[in-house]
């Protein structure tokens, strides 16, 4: 099937910066997207979401941009702190048989530098 | 406590052999999906269920099973063990089908096939 990619393996970004981290995703048909942090030795951890019918959603810290138009999704985080410090995938939910789950791309290894 | 319970954290065993993992979803879900994570990080689908039900489908190997009991819980099955399926197992529940309705993710079990 089509699947969801991340441009970026690793990131090192210093503390107090902006992050970004970027996806990209082929599924044309995919109407939900999501953002997970997983921490080692952790499951992942809902960041935050966006809806197909939207460009923009910002939460504490962290903003996800959608472009329909190039299939990619960004996360950006301010102000980036050593908790920070994580593996970032973007998931698309997908409908696969009679239901929608979530599929994942290769994740982001994101580190906090002091 | 994400409130979604996998046992056990941990599990070694030997080639050919037979395991059974455990997942609790969070009061209230009725879905609950497992992933496979390999050391390429990515999270693979491998099923879904729906309060009871088999809703779909990922790359899940035939030598893998899995069901969602009365009571909601799952179990994965995995049999005839081979090295490369030594990996972390997540699942996740939602109220719902989808990630419309809320993932939430377990802390995993980590497979270790010897």
């Amino acid at each position: 099937g089509e699947s969801v990619g991340l441009h970026l393996p690793t990131l090192s970004v210093q503390e107090g910066d902006n992050s970004i981290i970027n996806c990209a995703y082929s599924n044309s048909a995919s109407d939900y997207f999501i953002w997970y942090k997983q921490e080692s030795g952790k499951g992942p951890q809902f960041i935050i979401d966006i809806r197909s019918n939207m460009d923009k959603r910002q939460g504490q810290r962290v903003t996800v941009l959608l472009n329909k138009t190039v299939k990619h999704l960004s996360l950006q985080i301010a102000a980036t702190q050593p908790g920070d410090s994580a593996v970032y995938f973007c998931a698309e939910n997908e409908l696969s048989g009679s239901a929608r789950q979530l599929t994942f791309g290769s994740g982001t290894q994101l580190t906090v530098l002091p | 406590d994400s409130g979604v319970t996998q046992t056990p954290k941990h599990l070694i065993t030997a080639t050919g052999q037979r395991v059974t993992l455990r997942c609790s979803p969070r009061s209230g879900d009725l879905s609950v999906y497992w992933y496979q994570q390999s050391l390429d990080q990515g999270l693979h689908f491998l099923i879904h269920y729906y309060n009871g039900e088999e809703r779909a489908k990922g790359n899940i190997l035939e030598r893998f099973s899995a069901q969602q009991f009365p009571d909601l819980h799952s179990e994965l099955n995995l049999s005839s063990l081979e090295l490369g399926d030594s990996a972390l197992y997540f699942c996740a529940s939602s109220f719902g089908q989808g990630a419309g309705y809320g993932y939430t993710f377990g802390s995993g079990t980590r497979l270790t096939v010897v």
